[in-house]
């Protein structure tokens, strides 16, 4: 079946460092991507998604970019703020079966001051 | 403003009693779905609805079962509670090409 990849499962940086959070997928079909953030005892939200191959997603300063040849979907950020300390997951949806989402393991993102 | 309410937030059972985990949504979305989190596995899904009184079986649907008696409610049953179930679980719900919106979990705790 249909599987993400998240290569990271903790990323510790200080403030304004650059963040890259790994994501891979495997998929059958031609999925759409997301990035979801969760905060401690809330539910994940939505960051953004991308549906074609070179398509960029962005939101609050961080992007990805869709990658079909590569099969990624890595998750950056140029400066990161203490405020962003969270999980980050990767997901993808297969759009002929709805708005099911795969899920990676999830990164946690610890930034320091 | 969209919302999707869980209750309880969070529950204590005991091995091999029946727990009801219950959502409501008033986003008028179509689709509601019900994850389970547990550390290393990310979410994984459970069961999900595309129309009220239908359900269908997700990726890890032992031992579980679900209810959709209208559009906004979406209920998780587990007859027989184990040790194993012990997790946080989120429901959630979308329309289509739109992204799943979640609500703030269930922490749900076997004994």
């Amino acid at each position: 079946g249909d599987s993400v990849t998240q290569t990271e499962g903790q990323v510790a940086l200080s403030e304004e460092d650059f963040l890259t959070i790994h994501c891979n997928y495997s998929a059958s079909g031609y999925p759409a991507l997301f990035w979801y953030v969760q905060y401690p005892g809330e539910g994940p939200q939505f960051l953004f998604r991308a549906s074609r191959d070179k398509e960029k997603g962005s939101s609050r300063g961080f992007e990805a970019t869709y990658n079909k040849e590569a099969t990624s979907f890595h998750l950056q950020k140029a400066s990161v703020q203490e405020s962003d300390s969270a999980v980050y997951y990767c997901a993808l949806s297969d759009l002929s079966s709805g708005q099911k989402l795969v899920f990676g393991q999830g990164t946690i993102l610890k930034v320091y001051l | 403003e969209a919302a999707v309410t869980q209750s309880p937030r969070s529950k204590v059972a005991v091995t091999g009693g029946k727990v009801t985990l219950s959502c409501h949504q008033t986003n008028n979305h179509d689709y509601m779905y019900w994850y389970r989190q547990d550390t290393g596995h990310g979410l994984r899904l459970i069961h999900y609805s595309y129309v009220a009184d239908s359900t269908e079986k997700g990726d890890i649907p032992d031992g579980y079962k679900a209810s959709r008696p209208s559009q906004e409610n979406f209920s998780l049953i587990l007859e027989l509670a184990s040790l194993s179930q012990t997790a946080v679980y989120f429901c959630a719900s979308s329309v289509q090409n739109q992204a799943p919106l979640f609500g703030e979990g269930t922490r749900l705790s076997v004994l």
